[in-house]
């Protein structure tokens, strides 16, 4: 099946700073991308849709100053979550989608921790 | 508005028993897609089956199966002779389809958690 690689897989970092995580799919021609947050013992939750060369459609609730995402190539696309405090300590997780790939295939994740 | 319903928060039997884990969806479109994936304790989602909402057969795949019934908006997973190593959660995920044909973002339930003891 399509892989698509995650990272980092754990940060942490300072509150009040800023994270970048990326998701590559390696194998195919991702079209769209989407992320993912689960807290602990949840569901996962859909935050977000990227489309190559277009700008994100964010779910409702989710912040989009504070969540950015950048998807400028078909293989990759970047969250930035942006003065990260600690209630954004989550499991940010992609997939990438597409035509030729309708599995969702999912990212390793990262678990984000802010301190 | 999507929804995805699973009820049993956790599922706890010996190993080798075989086991059930329900879902129930709801939806308006008329194509979609219903997937179960794995979570381990590790985090990365395992995919374990994708099905086309217009076909309804059953699929066996080892000791895994699945009962996609649309008359009741239910697609049930089954374990036989369950082994230690299914212990993990399991998530039922509904997606629409966009013009691509690819899957949509998808809307997940609570998961269940399997646990299965030696």
């Amino acid at each position: 099946g399509a892989v698509v690689s995650q990272h980092p897989s754990w940060v942490i970092c300072k509150s009040g700073t800023s994270v970048k995580i990326e998701c590559r799919s390696l194998d195919f021609q991702a079209t769209t991308m989407f992320w993912y947050r689960q807290f602990p013992k949840q569901s996962l939750m859909l935050m977000a849709t990227s489309n190559e060369g277009s700008k994100a459609t964010y779910e409702q609730g989710v912040e989009k100053d504070k969540f950015l995402i950048n998807h400028a190539s078909l293989t990759l696309s970047t969250l930035t979550v942006t003065s990260a405090h600690p209630e954004d300590s989550s499991f940010y997780i992609c997939s990438a989608g597409g035509t030729n790939a309708p599995e969702a295939f999912f990212g390793q994740g990262t678990r984000l921790t802010v301190v | 508005a999507q929804k995805v319903t699973q009820a049993q928060t956790e599922i706890s039997v010996v190993e080798k028993e075989d086991v059930t884990l329900d879902c129930v969806y709801e939806t308006r479109d008329t194509t979609y897609y219903l997937f179960w994936y794995k979570q381990p304790p590790s985090g990365e989602l395992v995919f374990l089956i994708r099905r086309n909402s217009f076909d309804e057969q059953n699929e066996i795949s080892g000791r895994y199966s699945w009962n996609f019934q649309k008359s009741t908006s239910s697609f049930n997973f089954t374990i036989t002779a369950s082994q230690v190593v299914d212990s993990a959660v399991y998530f039922c995920a509904l997606s629409g389809l966009y013009s691509g044909g690819g899957a949509d973002g998808l809307t997940f339930g609570k998961g269940t958690h399997l646990i299965i003891q030696p």
